[in-house]
């Protein structure tokens, strides 16, 4: 299957610093999505990206996807507590499933 | 809708014993997928089922697991016999078009 690599595995930042974290493939992918996980939670799904290019915002969240579809970023303007978790990127197969990175750990110092 | 519901959230066994977690999708969802989370492998597809149909179960790490999925509202996933490598947080997720949903988790711990 396709395989994703993210950075950083962690990040530290003050409340109101921005924040970005990173996917990169080696091959070509025909859409990227992104989701949350809160401590103690589960995974929620926050976007898909589709097209080469492509930039999505939600609120303080901007997602973007590479002009060769081979990477992704998630920037978090003046992040806050409750952007605490951890954020994974994740790659379609074949079928519907999905290889996930390894994720990107975000806390957040009051 | 009340999302995917996992049972049971938390199971603490022995070594040896075995456990049977199960997942109810959301309704109309046509496909599910078992995923395992820990710290060193971080989140890992075991299997995932199409119309109820096993597609690729090419994640499940031994053949102490099996995974079954006899209606579009059940499946379960079920370790025999356990070890204390198997402990980890076992998430089930059903998705009917590409985005996936996840239930909350089902916590195994084996002593």
């Amino acid at each position: 299957g396709q395989q994703v690599m993210q950075i950083p595995q962690y990040q530290h930042v003050q409340e109101g610093e921005d924040f970005t974290t990173y996917c990169n493939s080696s091959t070509t992918l025909s859409n990227i999505q992104w989701y949350k996980q809160r401590p103690g939670g589960h995974p929620v799904f926050l976007i898909q990206l589709v097209k080469s290019g492509e930039v999505k915002k939600q609120k303080r969240l901007t997602f973007q996807f590479g002009e060769a579809k081979k990477n992704s970023s998630l920037h978090i303007t003046a992040t806050q507590t409750t952007d605490v978790g951890t954020y994974f990127c994740a790659v379609s197969g074949s079928a519907r499933q999905l290889t996930f990175g390894s994720g990107t750990q975000l806390t957040v110092l009051p | 809708d009340a999302g995917v519901i996992q049972s049971p959230r938390h199971e603490v066994t022995e070594m040896g014993q075995e456990v049977t977690l199960r997942c109810k999708p959301i309704s109309g969802h046509d496909y599910l997928f078992w995923y395992r989370q820990t710290m060193m492998r971080g989140l890992e597809l075991l299997i995932y089922f199409n119309n109820n149909v096993p597609i690729d179960d090419s994640g499940m790490p031994e053949d102490r697991f099996s995974a079954k999925m006899p209606n579009a509202s059940f499946s379960t996933l079920k370790i025999q016999p356990s070890e204390p490598r198997d402990s980890a947080v076992y998430f089930c997720a059903s998705s009917l078009e590409e985005t996936q949903y996840f239930g909350p988790g089902t916590r195994l711990l084996v002593l």
